[in-house]
């Protein structure tokens, strides 16, 4: 099973700014994820990040909000930009070990917008 | 419509009791199954996968699937208060990627 490292593990950050969040993931991986869980709610699916390509956003997301990188196979960042209360929530970070197996799940960011 | 659907709870049962988690899913042909605990304030860890119809057993956890009903469920036995936590059921579609999870049912295991 892969291990993933997020940081921050928290932030409370000032409407308007915006926030990088970073994914160290143990082994190589082709896909990474990148989940929001909305207070009380499941997790929903912003984008999926490849190495080597635009990452591919999920409806309601867009890039110019959510701008992601990965610029290797092990690592991947999620900028929630120009922020406002409502982009407070938990965003986690994902792996999975091939098609159809389990995802794994960095530790998450509990972000909180004031 | 809802690839994956929860009873969102709360479900309540007394420690050691058997507590009974359903879900159901949309996609006919998905192929693999899953259950996962989440504690409050941590991210979700895997507990169970299923893949095949019927039965799987790991300890107390014993997962259930049966696919032409398109459900599956996870049974807990003889629950003890630190089971208590959301429980999730992810599901990956055909063609899909990634997973996709259901709201989750929030268990309580009662001293």
């Amino acid at each position: 099973s892969a291990v993933i490292s997020q940081k921050p593990s928290r932030d409370i950050c000032q409407r308007g700014t915006s926030l990088t969040i970073q994914c160290q993931v143990d082994s190589q991986v082709t896909m990474m994820f990148w989940y929001r869980q909305q207070p009380g709610q499941s997790l929903t699916l912003i984008a999926t990040a490849n190495q080597g390509s635009e990452a591919t956003y999920e409806s309601g997301f867009v890039i110019d909000k959510f701008p992601i990188s990965r610029p290797n196979l092990t690592f991947s960042t999620l900028t929630v930009s120009n922020m406002s209360p409502e982009d407070s929530s938990i965003y986690l970070c994902s792996v999975e070990d091939g098609p159809y197996t389990e995802a794994f799940f960095g530790q998450g960011t509990r972000l909180t917008v004031v | 419509q809802k690839e994956v659907e929860q009873n969102s709870g709360p479900l309540s049962v007394p420690e050691g009791a058997i507590a009974s988690l359903n879900c159901t899913y949309s996609d006919r042909v998905s192929q693999s199954f899953f259950w996962y605990r989440q504690y409050s304030g941590k991210s979700p860890e895997l507990i169970m996968s299923i893949y095949s119809n019927g039965d799987k057993e790991d300890g107390r956890f014993t997962a259930q699937l049966n696919k032409a009903s398109q459900y599956v469920s996870l049974l807990i036995r003889d629950s003890q208060p630190s089971d208590s936590a959301t429980y999730l059921c992810a599901v990956n579609p055909t063609g899909a990627n990634n997973l996709f999870f259901g709201t989750g049912t929030r268990l309580t295991v009662i001293p």
